[in-house]
């Protein structure tokens, strides 16, 4: 089991905003910088955020990524039935040493 | 644009050893972290460990005992090894670049390889 905790899935029609959680504690994401990814079905993952609300060059600006105390967040506004997938959050962990991912959720398009 | 192609035997009995290998094209391949990373079928993602282009490693330390994660400066090529496999490293393994020792920045991955282990 991860010590970063995702909600396992979430789900939103076509246009909506969908907002996936991720919370940890001051041993990781309090401390350290979280990063996600998508991982749409059969393919490897793809970073999507990094460093808490940084978008890599490509990704839609309908991602946005925001972290507060010993929680970050992944927003997806507009949400596109291309943006069925698994998404990840991920950080270096302090007390173990080593890093990290979340228990993954499964974003579903109505 | 960075591109990783990894390849690797797929099907393993148990306590043999895992070996894959990963090139690396289109890029630098100093000042990164040469990382692996595996998912169980229908699991969430485990970090491996990495070794930095310096010949520095670093390994989860549940996995730390049987990982080895070398590199090729030569080739541009990194490698893995896990020994004494069980059932419970039946997984995909994918191969990708890190940016730092605390980083979990990886960008980008490999296509990864399914590696069963069966008796």
């Amino acid at each position: 089991q991860s010590v970063l905790t995702q909600p396992p899935s979430a789900s939103g029609t076509p246009g909506q905003r969908v907002t996936i959680s991720c919370s940890g504690s001051r041993s990781n994401i309090g401390s350290n910088p979280v990063h996600w990814y998508q991982q749409l079905p059969g393919m490897a993952p793809k970073l999507l955020i990094y460093t808490d609300s940084e978008r890599p060059s490509g990704v839609p600006d309908r991602f946005s990524g925001s972290k507060s105390g010993t929680s970050a967040a992944l927003a997806i506004s507009g949400l596109q039935s291309e943006d069925e997938a698994d998404y990840y959050c991920s950080a270096w962990d302090d007390s173990l040493n080593g890093k990290v991912f979340g228990t993954g959720t499964k974003v579903t398009v109505l | 644009q960075v591109q990783l192609q990894q390849w690797g035997a797929g099907l393993l009995r148990p306590s043999e050893t895992l070996s894959l290998t990963c090139a690396v094209y289109g890029g630098s391949f100093s000042g990164y972290y040469w990382s692996w990373i595996r998912q169980p079928p229908g699991k969430g993602l485990e970090w491996i460990g990495e070794n930095h282009h310096s010949g520095r490693t670093n390994y989860n330390p549940s996995l730390k005992s049987r990982v080895i994660i070398a590199i090729d400066t030569s080739t541009n090529q990194f490698s893995l090894k896990v020994r004494s496999v069980t059932a419970a490293d039946t997984a995909v393994y994918y191969c990708a670049r890190g940016y730092g020792d605390y980083s979990t920045r990886f960008d980008p991955w490999g296509q990864g390889t399914l590696v069963t282990v069966s008796s």
